[in-house]
């Protein structure tokens, strides 16, 4: 079975600047999505960005953007600018093609004002 | 546009009783699926539907059975609720393929339940 491990759980970030959130995988599928998303106090769950394996390239979501290598299964979440409503519990995700979706236990990020 | 939409947003039950979480999406997508979520653990799949009359199971399937009779909806059924299953519940869909925005979960705001 898929597993998503990230191993931060906290980190925190004074605001404006830019921080690093760390997440790995293991399938041994070749054609699969990332994502991260954000959950706020809210608890809602938000898109906030999604990579596909097939595209080499890193997606990236103004603010946002992603360090995707395939072969080390890494899938880094970059936030440049931090704003204070970027605090929230980060979730990194994984998605096979037939929908099977496993969620890491996710990081819990502070921006300091 | 409701996007996916979940009730009840909070429930307390007792040892043993049953219960349905409903969940409905406007949205018709194919994909449709249930997550717990507990403290430090993250979201775990519980079950999920590639479609009308499929499903299949998740992370952790067990004392909970789903069933899709429609596009529309997938409800989420607990049989016999155990104090384990307190829990804030997720439902999610998203269509499937490879066009622009499919396989993006839209998820619903979450039912809070407490089994005593």
């Amino acid at each position: 079975a898929q597993t998503v491990t990230q191993s931060q759980p906290e980190m925190s970030v004074q605001e404006a600047e830019t921080v690093t959130l760390s997440c790995t995988y293991d399938t041994s599928e070749s054609d699969y999505y990332l994502f991260w998303y954000k959950q706020p106090p809210s608890r809602q769950m938000i898109l906030v960005i999604r990579q596909e394996a097939y595209k080499q390239q890193n997606a990236t979501e103004n603010r946002f953007s992603v360090n995707f290598q395939k072969a080390a299964k890494s899938f880094s979440l970059k936030i440049s600018d931090s704003q204070l409503g970027d605090a929230a519990m980060y979730f990194c995700a994984y998605r096979n093609p037939v929908g099977d979706m496993r969620f890491g236990a996710g990081t819990r990020l502070t921006v300091k004002p | 546009n409701a996007g996916v939409t979940q009730t009840p947003k909070f429930q307390v039950l007792k040892t043993g009783q049953s219960m349905t979480l409903q969940c409905a999406q406007d949205m018709n997508h194919e994909y449709m699926s249930w997550y717990r979520q507990d403290p430090g653990m993250g979201l775990r799949l519980i079950h999920y539907s590639v479609g009308a009359g499929i499903t299949d199971q998740g992370e952790v399937p067990n004392g909970y059975n789903v069933s899709r009779s429609t596009t529309e909806d997938f409800p989420l059924r607990l049989l016999s609720a155990a104090p384990s299953q307190t829990s804030v519940y997720f439902c999610a869909s998203s269509s499937l393929g490879q066009a622009p925005g499919a396989n993006v979960l839209t998820f619903g705001a979450g039912s809070r339940l407490t089994v005593l």
